[in-house]
């Protein structure tokens, strides 16, 4: 069975700063795997996503994220924060075939302090 | 663009009452899904469907049942609203492969008194 799990429900920065959001999964299968974001009273949008293409996945925002099979991880990261990044951001894995059930980490808070 | 459209973005029901919210997508997508999202518990799906007619129980299926008579439109119905069903409801579609991103819905607030 896949599951996801982030550690860290809320994570702070200083605006400027470097921001880095931890995802770990567990798949018996090679994964596909999502980080999506969502803004206050908003749905998710993705903001990047691994396909077994490149494990250095460039999304929108200026984050990116690297896949890391040994250590099953899929962390975000963005240089430089920004105040408008303060939202809820959320990692999801899925298999192989178009019924697997995507499974989606339970969110990571970010806050941006000025 | 890909458009997933909620019917509303909040809604207050009573006790007992039955509730539908509705979802429409505009990307002839195969797969729809409805979540409900609570904070600390992330997001929970409730049922999913990849075809038309068809329908699979997610992982709380319990009190709620759907319907999908049309490729682009998924509903969700609570057949009698209960004070533990007030929630965020998100809904989303997807193509039919698994390397493709789900599209969300702005979100139902649905308040049960």
């Amino acid at each position: 069975a896949q599951s996801v799990t982030q550690l860290g429900s809320h994570v702070s920065v200083s605006e400027g700063a470097l921001v880095l959001l931890r995802c770990n999964y567990s798949s018996s299968v090679p994964p596909y795997l999502f980080w999506y974001v969502q803004y206050p009273n908003q749905g998710l949008q993705l903001l990047l996503k691994y396909t077994s293409a490149a494990t250095l996945v460039k999304g929108i925002n200026g984050f990116e994220a690297e896949f890391k099979k040994s250590e099953t991880s899929f962390h975000l990261t963005k240089p430089s924060a920004h105040m408008s990044d303060a939202a809820e951001y959320f990692c999801a894995v899925s298999g192989q075939t178009s019924y697997d059930k995507v499974i989606f980490g339970p969110g990571t808070s970010l806050s941006v302090i000025p | 663009d890909v458009k997933v459209t909620q019917s509303s973005r909040y809604l207050v029901k009573r006790t007992g009452e039955k509730v539908f919210l509705e979802c429409v997508q505009d990307m002839d997508h195969e797969n729809m899904f409805w979540y409900r999202q609570d904070p600390g518990l992330g997001l929970r799906l409730i049922y999913f469907s990849y075809d038309v007619k068809m329908k699979e129980k997610g992982d709380i299926p319990e009190g709620y049942s759907v319907s999908r008579e049309k490729k682009e439109r998924f509903s969700l119905i609570l057949e009698s609203a209960s004070t533990n069903q007030t929630s965020m409801y998100l809904c989303a579609s997807s193509p039919n492969w698994a390397r493709y991103e789900q599209y969300f819905g702005p979100g139902t607030r649905l308040t049960v008194t």
